[in-house]
Formats: structure tokens, sequence, C-alpha cells
């Protein structure tokens, strides 16, 4: 069965930056586009950044473009996000998955991101 | 506002069907890209219900079904049970936004 293993969540100030962490195993990792996925507390799912198996193709929804940067180190099975100008309206929890044809077929559990002062 | 509209909340009695709408339109749904749906209960990661508009991983119950039609898809559920209380969601790409969007979920509640 697929693992993912969301880590680096914390509280941090308005402005700051973070790194999460995704931890793969069980599956082929450097075969799949990867995901990463936030929910801010009560609210729907929001699709933020896709990158592709290779890591060479990326995409950003407008709420994060410019201040997020996807990556992963397919030697490492490792999916991250590094995250810049760190707003009150980034806190979430931030959900990892492994994509299929643009689905998540696999998730994580989540990390939680706080953003406050 | 999402381009993926779903009804807020859908409820049912045990045993009853319900069906949850995921409106879209031509750049989307309409263009002939996957939909998927999950479940997310409460406290939980969500769950793959249903990819490619009607296909069901392993272990989900036949219980669970897809469908589609035009720019429209939808997720019925027979023989509702109580355990089937949670958040659905339906996704999709949306090429003119050259990404994937969720809809903004339904919340199931079994009376």
């Amino acid at each position: 069965e697929v693992q993912l293993l969301e880590s680096g969540g914390t509280l941090v100030q308005p402005g700051g930056s973070l790194r999460l962490s995704c931890a793969a195993s069980r599956f082929t990792f450097s075969a799949y586009a990867m995901n990463w996925v936030r929910q801010a507390p009560g609210k729907g799912l929001e699709l933020i950044s896709t990158i592709s198996a290779g890591g060479s193709a990326t995409y950003y929804a407008d709420s994060v473009k410019g201040r997020f940067t996807i990556s992963r180190d397919n030697s490492k099975n490792t999916l991250y996000l590094q995250m810049n100008s760190l707003r009150a309206g980034d806190t979430a929890v931030y959900f990892c998955a492994k994509d299929r044809a643009g689905g998540a077929t696999s998730w994580g559990q989540g990390t939680l991101v706080t953003v406050s002062s | 506002q999402s381009v993926l509209t779903q009804p807020p909340s859908v409820s049912g009695a045990p045993g009853q069907r319900v069906t949850i709408s995921c409106t879209g339109g031509n750049s989307n749904i309409g263009s002939g890209y996957d939909v998927f749906w999950y479940q997310q209960l409460p406290g939980t990661a969500p769950k793959l219900l249903i990819f490619a508009y009607t296909t069901r991983p392993s272990g989900v119950p036949d219980r669970f079904s897809g469908s589609k039609s035009g720019t429209s898809a939808s997720l019925a559920i027979t023989g509702l049970q109580v355990e089937d209380e949670a958040d659905y969601y339906c996704q999709c790409y949306d090429r003119s936004l050259s990404g994937s969007v969720f809809g903004g979920g339904t919340k199931l509640t079994v009376l």
C-alpha cells in the first residue's frame, strides 16, 4: 500500500518561510507526478501545486504563485514544498498526494501550517 | 468560488439513495477530462472514491457510482449507511486554468 508521510508543519510568523517534506514509499515514486493540496480550517480542498514525474514541469495555483516552490528528489523518494512570504490565509493542513491523470489516488495524513504572530 | 459547483449539503435516511452533482463547463468536464470523486471523513485525509467518471478503486463498495452528462458529473450513493456521513468533493482538470480544481465540497448527512 502506498505510503506518504508529510512533515515540517509548524507555527510561523507572517512573512516567514517554511519547507514541507513528503516521504514516499511502497511505489515507484519517480514514475508519478505529485501534488500538494491544502485545506484551510473548516474549508474545502485546494490544489496548490503539481510537479511532473521527472520534475521538469510544475503547476501553481494563483494563490501561491511566486511564493511557493514545489520540487522533488527522486533519489530520496521525497517531495518538497518551499513556502515563502507566508500569510495568515496560508494557514491550512497541507496534504501531499500521488497523481494519476490529474487526480489524487493516494494521500498522506497531512501536516498543519499555522501562520500567526 | 470554484469553477466546479457542488451543493453545500445533501441528506438522506439510512437505506436511501442520494446523488451529489458537480457542475462544470466547457473548459473542464465538458472537454472530456477525467472527473474524480473523494470522500473525506471527519478529521481524516480525503480518499479516492471514483476516477475516470465511473471507475471505483479496489475496496470501494459498489454502492458508490459515478456518471457524467455534458458539463456535469454526479456521484450516487445507494443503500445509505451512517458511516457514509462525510464531505464529498469532485475534481477535474480545467484547460483555462491549466490546472486541476476541486469543487467546493458537499456535506452528506445521514438522518
